[in-house]
């Protein structure tokens, strides 16, 4: 299994571009997460996934869309990308049980220029 | 609001003892989670506490205080690859986790 994977790895964008990140896994897990990690603060929940087809704000949503067509992949748009938006991109997911641990992909490190 | 405080960064030496602290408020508890993250690298699951007491797994305990809403991260023996951040979490009544900013560990030889 490869678990949680994220693509790419590393970006780099102009103010106003857009881009969609990518997360994967193959465990077949029902709730997926997209967080921004910023140097001295907590992660933080951009939008989250509970089954195939849903999605719900977390608590930085603003600038962010996300999609899950298919259970096993989780999409984090950027329509105009804004330096506010520079940092680090982890995708999680986790089985059904609402208290199971989350398993996270790589990361992705993005800037905005 | 909801609050996780950790200390910053903490050092230590190799093959002692570190406590990393955590306090917590939050709207509701489902559980405290530990995460090890290493520079540069995704977090990793340590520890799950919902109960009070102490968990203990290998060199690594974990202690929980619903009452007064602390938990404590317990490395023994420690070794050069133990330095990272370690990641202190809480599930909220919503089951979301509020994360605290995490305390680098330094450890010197």
């Amino acid at each position: 299994n490869a678990g949680v994977t994220q693509t790419p790895k590393f970006r780099v964008l102009k103010t106003g571009q857009s881009m969609t990140l990518l997360c994967a896994q193959d465990m077949n897990h029902e709730y997926m997460y997209w967080y921004r990690q910023d140097p001295g603060m907590g992660l933080r929940l951009i939008h989250y996934s509970v089954g195939e087809g849903t999605t719900a704000k977390g608590e930085v949503p603003d600038g962010y869309n996300v999609s899950r067509l298919k259970k096993q992949n989780f999409l984090l748009g950027l329509e105009s990308a804004a330096p506010s938006q520079t940092s680090v991109y982890f995708c999680a997911s986790k089985p059904t049980p609402p208290t199971d641990t989350q398993y996270f992909g790589p990361g992705t490190r993005l800037t905005v220029l | 609001g909801q609050n996780i405080d950790q200390p910053t960064e903490m050092t230590a030496t190799e093959g002692a003892i570190v406590q990393i602290n955590c306090t917590y408020q939050t709207s509701g508890f489902n559980g405290l989670f530990w995460y090890q993250q290493h520079a540069g690298e995704a977090p990793t699951f340590l520890s799950y506490n919902v109960l009070d007491g102490l968990e203990e797994k290998g060199r690594f305990s974990s202690f929980l205080s619903r009452s007064k809403g602390y938990s404590y991260l317990l490395l023994k023996e420690l070794q050069m690859k133990d330095s990272a951040s370690y990641l202190c979490a809480v599930m909220d009544s919503n089951y979301q986790l509020i994360w605290g900013a995490g305390t680098k560990l330094i450890i010197k030889p």
